[in-house]
C-alpha cells in the first residue's frame, strides 16, 4: 500500500523566512497530494492541494510542487508569520477512488517572531 | 455554517474498559471517516462510510473496535475493551461525497486517554 514519508518532523524559521516541507510517496498510482494545517487542539484543516497533471500550485503565500517521476512533493511558504505555526501534514490518495488519504508523520513548524 | 461536531472531547478510561465517540458530520456530506492520531504522528484511516454503507475498514481492529452511522447522518465509533495502545486522538471527518478526493472537513478529535 501507499506509504507517506515527510521531513522535517520540527522546523523553526524567523518571521519572514520561508519554509519547505518534503513529502515523498511510494504508490506510482497516487495523483491527489493536500496539505493540511493542524493547529493545537484543533482538526486538520486543508490549505492546499494539488493533482498530478499539475507541476505547480499556487495561493498567495503557500505553494506545493509535485515531481511526479520523483515522487515527492513539497509546501513551500514564504513571508512566514507566527499565526503559521503548526503542524503542517503531506498526504496521497488517488483522486478517482475518492477520500482515503495517507497521511505523513508531520511537520512542526515554528515562526519566531 | 456549522462544523463536523465531535463528542467527548476527553476522556480517561482504565484499560479493558469500554469507550464510545460521537460524530455529527456537515449536513449534507455523504462521507463520514474515522481516523486515529497517536501523539506525534499523522492521522490514520480506521473506517470510511458512504451514506451508511461501508467503503473501508481494512485499518480497523475489529477484535476492539465497532462502528456505525445509522440513517446515513450522525456515527459512533466504540472500543471494547480498550489498551493502552489505543491512547489516541479519535478525528470524525466528512466530505460530499467519496467517488473522488476532496476536502475533508474534520472535528476538533476525541482525546483518549488509557490507563
Amino acid at each position: 500500500g501507499e506509504n507517506v514519508e515527510q521531513h522535517p518532523s520540527t522546523l523553526s524559521v524567523q518571521e519572514g523566512d520561508s519554509a519547505v516541507i518534503k513529502c515523498t510517496y511510494s504508490d506510482s498510482a497516487s495523483n491527489y497530494f493536500p496539505w493540511y494545517k493542524q493547529e493545537l487542539g484543533k482538526g486538520p484543516q486543508l490549505i492546499i492541494d494539488i493533482r498530478s497533471n499539475v507541476g505547480e500550485k499556487k495561493d498567495q503565500r503557500i505553494a506545493v510542487t509535485l515531481n511526479k517521476t520523483a515522487k515527492h512533493f513539497s509546501l513551500h511558504i514564504t513571508e512566514t508569520q507566527p499565526e503559521d505555526s503548526a503542524v503542517y501534514f503531506c498526504a496521497a490518495s488517488i483522486y478517482n477512488q475518492g477520500g482515503k488519504l495517507i497521511f505523513g508523520q508531520g511537520t512542526e513548524l515554528s515562526v519566531k517572531p | 455554517e456549522a462544523g463536523v461536531a465531535q463528542s467527548p472531547r476527553y476522556k480517561i478510561i482504565e484499560k479493558r474498559q469500554s469507550v464510545a465517540f460521537w460524530c455529527n458530520p456537515i449536513s449534507g456530506h455523504a462521507t463520514l471517516y474515522w481516523y486515529q492520531q497517536i501523539l506525534g504522528q499523522g492521522p490514520k484511516l480506521l473506517i470510511q462510510f458512504q451514506n451508511n454503507g461501508v467503503v473501508d475498514d481494512s485499518q480497523l481492529p475489529k477484535d476492539r473496535f465497532s462502528a456505525e452511522r445509522l440513517k446515513g447522518v450522525d456515527s459512533t465509533l466504540k472500543i471494547q475493551p480498550a489498551k493502552l495502545e489505543d491512547s489516541a486522538v479519535y478525528l470524525c471527518a466528512s466530505s460530499l461525497g467519496s467517488e473522488v478526493a476532496g476536502e475533508l472537513f474534520f472535528g476538533e478529535g476525541s482525546r483518549l486517554t488509557v490507563l
